[in-house]
């Protein structure tokens, strides 16, 4: 049982290269989450989807994109990337919009 | 915008002593979810609470939450070093209609 699967799990990009985070789910969820995880900020949403085809901002979404062109994927780029977008990302999945979420392991990522 | 404050943000206990960790707001939440993150992976639901009151137990952790739904906590009787990990706690608004929003966590360590 694969869940949540994102890929890459470890990048280094320089500042102003662009990137595609890439998150899989194999539990037919309807929604599908990013967020990033800075110490002592907790679990801040990036952007997320409530079914394919549809994308909303969340907490922090400035400098990213989302798409979701089929159900099980959720991509999250970054077309530009800045010093302050190291972190670690989260992807996660629910059956319901306040339901349980189910997390990837994360992929962390330095812009250096 | 609806807040979750967590305390203590760090906890740092001997093997075998007992401790409570807090999750509060000033909003009204339908329901609450407590979920444990452990070193270099996605954070995994422990519990859901959803009635006013409610006590939950999972072996050695108690959860409760507030009559008035606005606050829980979470007890561990006779820590172990297995409890390490950063524990969040999410809640769902009232209405349904936005997602989750997570405290900052308190991060735990037992020392054996």
């Amino acid at each position: 049982n694969a869940g949540v699967t994102q890929t890459p799990k470890f990048r280094v990009l320089k500042t102003g290269q662009s990137m595609t985070l890439l998150c899989a789910q194999d539990m037919n969820h309807e929604y599908m989450y990013w967020y990033r995880q800075d110490p002592g900020m907790g679990l801040r949403l990036i952007h997320y989807s409530v079914g394919e085809g549809t994308t909303a901002k969340g907490e922090v979404p400035d400098g990213y994109n989302v798409s979701r062109l089929k159900k099980q994927n959720f991509l999250l780029g970054l077309e530009s990337a800045a010093p302050s977008q190291t972190s670690v990302y989260f992807c996660a999945s629910s059956y319901r919009f306040t339901g349980e979420l189910f997390f990837g392991e994360g992929s962390r990522l330095t812009v250096l | 915008t609806q807040l979750l404050e967590q305390s203590p943000q760090f906890l740092s206990i001997q093997e075998g002593e007992n401790l409570t960790v807090y999750c509060n707001s000033s909003s009204v939440f339908s329901s609450l979810q407590w979920y444990r993150q452990e070193p270099g992976e996605g954070p995994v639901l422990l519990v859901t609470v959803v009635t006013g009151g409610e006590v939950k137990k999972l072996k050695r952790l108690t959860f409760q939450f507030g009559d008035a739904r606005k606050d829980s906590s979470l007890h561990i009787t006779a820590a172990q070093p297995g409890d390490t990990g950063l524990y969040l706690c999410a809640g769902a608004t009232s209405s349904g209609n936005t997602p989750l929003v997570f405290g900052k966590g308190t991060r735990l360590s037992v020392i054996a």
